[in-house]
């Protein structure tokens, strides 16, 4: 049984399209999460939403919107697709926020062209 | 602000031991992870240190001082599959979402 899982595992689009990736965790966590992890490996949190309270990362841009129909599901849908939006997405859970173990979705691998 | 600082690259021989440190700045304290990801893989939990001192858990163990901003993950018996690039992260002060440093890749040579 996969704990987080993400579709599609590769997305290819072109710049100015709007796309979503989806997100379900069957761990009956409370947060889950949205990493962005770019050519250089860096992985920065985007988003976390725990217990309904939304928590965005400043630098994200507002193209970038999570949503959330209930605790299980955290979905990320992206507008107005830049070349710069190319990079490996992850989907994450965790018990609750704070100190927890993250569990992680597979990537989603976005490629804008 | 909040800053993570690890090597970018360490190779070491199987078999042997290699220790990858981590040098963290944040106000508060509430935590520090080391996670493992494989190339093209997500990552996953190695462990979670909030006391100083030695955690060990079979060939992996991690090390914490608060008061000196460091930690350390080591390796022992090192095997072709710990070839990965290992990443600490410690909770933001403000709403504990993760920073993550840059992860250290290891390599590994038979």
């Amino acid at each position: 049984d996969t704990a987080v899982s993400q579709t599609p595992k590769y997305l290819v689009t072109q710049m100015g399209n709007d796309k979503s990736i989806k997100c379900e965790q069957n761990l009956g966590h409370d947060t889950m999460y949205w990493y962005k992890q770019d050519s250089k490996k860096f992985l920065k949190i985007m988003f976390s939403y725990n217990n309904k309270e939304l928590i965005i990362n400043e630098t994200v841009p507002n193209r970038f919107s999570p949503k959330s129909p209930d605790k299980a599901h955290l979905n990320l849908h992206i507008n107005s697709l830049e070349l710069g939006d190319s990079a490996v997405y992850f989907c994450a859970s965790s018990q609750a926020a704070g100190g927890y173990e993250q569990y992680f979705g597979p990537g989603t691998r976005l490629t804008v062209t | 602000g909040q800053n993570i600082d690890q090597p970018t690259e360490m190779t070491a021989t199987e078999g042997a031991i290699v220790q990858i440190n981590c040098t963290y700045q944040t106000s508060g304290f509430n935590g520090l992870f080391w996670y493992q990801q494989h190339a093209g893989e997500a990552p996953t939990f190695l462990s979670y240190n909030v006391l100083d001192g030695l955690e060990e858990k079979g060939r992996f163990s991690s090390f914490l001082s608060r008061s000196k901003g460091y930690s350390y993950l080591l390796l022992k018996e090192l095997q072709m599959k710990d070839s990965a690039s290992y990443l600490c992260a410690v909770p933001m002060d403000s709403n504990y979402q993760l920073i993550w440093g840059a992860g250290t890749k290891l390599i590994i040579k038979p």
